[in-house]
């Protein structure tokens, strides 16, 4: 079974650029998640999606980020204008289940920004 | 916010010795998942332990959960070079939708 796949792997750019990034989960997964890993910390969720609809995006900085999912399928993180604090690896995982069942997340390698 | 607390924050051992980890949380969960991160890749999912199971086995890891202390811990048996990398526990709360919060991490060195 494919893993999630995410593109680009690195991506620098100045501040106040725009920057996104793609994320294709496992075939059939239901559930896609977009978290952002400062170095030396966890990774923190940014949103949630179940198929195409957006379930949680409480933590999603919405001024300067958006997200989505067309199709329940790929999905695109999008950053408009970067910052400084930005600068950190951009995680997708994906889940096969929706609601609460017990069920593992698959992550993906990752894209590594770095805004100077 | 990060529910899970790891402890140490590193650890260091000798190959072949064994390496325990330790997390705390505060709220109530469904469920609570182990993930190791070598460097510069995505986390690799290890083992899942469930509230209602309080040991789990996988290889040369043992999990253990107790829920009335709110603290799981690692254990990694025979361990080896290859294990060198960061743990994380993950917490997934009662009732959502399999929201999981991250602890910041143990960094494991294993010394050949």
């Amino acid at each position: 079974e494919a893993g999630v796949a995410q593109s680009p792997r690195y991506k620098i750019i100045e501040k106040r650029q725009s920057v996104a990034f793609w994320c294709n989960p496992i075939s059939g997964h239901a559930t896609l998640y977009w978290y952002q890993q400062i170095l030396g910390q966890g990774p923190k969720l940014l949103i949630q999606f179940q198929n195409n609809g957006v379930v949680d995006d409480s933590q999603l900085p919405k001024d300067r980020f958006s997200a989505e999912r067309l199709k329940g399928v790929d999905s695109t993180l999008k950053i408009q204008p970067a910052k400084l604090e930005d600068s950190a690896v951009y995680l997708c995982a994906s889940r096969r289940l929706v609601g609460g069942e017990v069920d593992t997340q698959y992550f993906g390698p990752g894209t590594r920004l770095t805004v100077l | 916010s990060q529910q899970g607390e790891e402890d140490p924050q590193a650890l260091s051992i000798q190959e072949g010795e064994n390496a325990t980890m330790n997390c705390s949380y505060k709220t109530s969960i469904n469920n609570l998942q182990w993930y190791r991160q070598n460097s510069g890749r995505g986390l690799v999912h290890l083992i899942l332990i469930r509230s209602n199971e309080r040991e789990k086995h996988s290889g040369r890891l043992r999990v253990t959960l107790d829920t009335s202390k709110k603290s799981s811990s690692l254990l990694i048996t025979a361990s080896r070079a290859a294990d060198t990398a960061s743990y994380f526990c993950a917490t997934d709360p009662t009732g959502a939708n399999s929201k999981l919060t991250f602890g910041k991490g143990i960094t494991l060195s294993v010394r050949p």
